[in-house]
């Protein structure tokens, strides 16, 4: 699977949108990116992926750039509750079930 | 659906016992994942299932830690003899073929004196 370089942490106001970068240069042509959240004493969540077309959620957008060499979670209107580490994981579905969770971004919304 | 459970939520053994976790998957759900969190080494998957038959336990640490599942709603992991370092959350997550998020449960605390 293809490395991925996060910020290591990020801080947000309440309310408003919440950009989160991913570097993922080494990508294939058949690896998804993916995202998951983990609130503190939680399990991981997942919020959303895509392979290369912007993708929307209940939760999230997630946009791609065309060379898929980057890409960026957005959270609409964060809310306190928002505050996690948020992990981008790049993955092939032909990889199997496996995920591997790299360091994260830890987003903390400030009211 | 109740999610993934796992128990107990919190467990602290001495140095040298026998620790079992225990996971029931979302029904339905034919993937069952183990993975351990620390401070210092962040998530890790340590073997996952498929249709109850280990698939990759590459991640198990060493022979001490071993997994089972017996039945498509249960699954155990095993420390023996349980260290110290083996304090973590370990989490466990289940994944049906066609859905492509993993659902994890809430996590079980482990401390080693």
């Amino acid at each position: 699977d293809a490395k991925t370089t996060q910020p290591p942490s990020m801080d947000c106001a309440e309310g408003r949108a919440a950009n989160l970068p991913c570097n993922h240069s080494t990508i294939s042509g058949n690896e998804y990116v993916y995202w998951y959240r983990q609130i503190h004493s939680q399990g991981p969540q997942y919020i959303i992926h895509g392979l290369k077309n912007n993708e929307t959620n209940e939760m999230a957008s997630l946009i791609i750039t065309e060379d898929r060499k980057s890409s960026t979670l957005i959270l609409p209107h964060a809310t306190l509750r928002d505050t996690a580490v948020y992990y981008c994981i790049v993955r092939a579905k032909a990889a199997g079930n496996k995920l591997t969770f790299g360091g994260g971004t830890r987003v903390l919304v400030k009211p | 659906d109740a999610g993934v459970i796992q128990s107990p939520r919190h467990e602290v053994t001495e140095m040298g016992q026998e620790v079992t976790l225990r996971c029931k998957p979302i029904s339905g759900h034919n993937s069952l994942f183990w993975y351990r969190q620390t401070m210092m080494r962040g998530l890790e998957l340590l073997i996952y299932f498929n249709n109850n038959v280990p698939i990759d336990d590459s991640g198990m640490p060493e022979d001490r830690f071993s997994a089972k599942m017996p039945n498509a709603s249960f699954s155990t992991l095993k420390i023996q003899p349980s260290e110290p370092r083996d304090s973590a959350v370990y989490f466990c997550a289940s994944r049906s073929d066609v859905d492509n998020e993993q659902f994890f449960g809430p996590g079980t605390r482990l401390t080693v004196l």
